[in-house]
């Protein structure tokens, strides 16, 4: 089982440009997470699905588009990046949204630099 | 304001000796809290979770405890070895998992 994976692993964009990060996992899970992570800061979640075939916005989702492929695969889209958007993004999955079964599993990342 | 607080940001300990990392949270009620470790260059990996009832769990080296009346939990590290180095992460679990900025814990040979 390789859990939950992530491509690329780094990502070097230009201000304007648009790109699509992947995130798929292999545990079955129903939940599946995008956050991202700044110095200094705690994750913050950008987009969760809570069950395949819905999606719902997060703390910070401004300038960030997500689409749950299948139960497998959660994609995140930047239409238009800016600097601020420079991070590292992890995706994560859960058996549910609610406790006592959402321990989230994460990927390993993707850091994005946006010039 | 962050609802999860942790503190120190960094720490620097000789192999060896042990540790202990503290988080203050102000999430009420919570389901669970967990401490995640995460390696540099890699996602975070959960060490330890305990229910509002439980203060104290452990995981090898790793003793995390909860008092639910000061809103405090800490995390332990016992004997500490060159690959205890990572950021440590507190995480409050509401219906949302509410994550600490963590702890950068080096250890040194």
């Amino acid at each position: 089982n390789a859990g939950v994976t992530q491509t690329p692993k780094f990502q070097v964009l230009k201000t304007g440009q648009s790109m699509t990060l992947q995130c798929a996992q292999d545990m079955n899970h129903n939940s599946m997470y995008w956050y991202r992570q700044d110095p200094g800061m705690g994750l913050r979640l950008i987009y969760y699905s809570a069950s395949e075939g819905t999606t719902d916005k997060g703390e910070v989702p401004n300038g960030y588009n997500v689409s749950r492929l299948n139960k497998r695969e959660f994609s995140l889209r930047l239409e238009s990046a800016a600097p601020s958007q420079t991070s590292v993004y992890f995706c994560a999955s859960s058996e549910a949204r609610l406790p006592p079964r959402n321990e989230q599993f994460f990927g390993p990342g993707t850091r994005l630099t946006v010039l | 304001k962050n609802q999860v607080e942790q503190s120190p940001q960094s720490l620097i300990i000789l192999e060896g000796k042990n540790c202990t990392l503290q988080c203050n949270y102000t999430v009420s009620p919570f389901s669970n809290l967990r401490w995640y470790k995460q390696d540099t260059g890699r996602g975070p990996v959960s060490l330890t979770i305990m229910t509002f009832s439980e203060n104290t769990k452990s995981n090898g080296r790793y003793t995390a405890t909860l008092d639910a009346d000061t809103k405090q939990s800490s995390l332990h590290i016992t004997a500490s070895q060159l690959s205890d180095s990572a950021s440590y992460i507190c995480v409050v679990n509401d219906n949302d998992m509410r994550f600490g900025a963590g702890t950068r814990l080096t250890v040194k040979p």
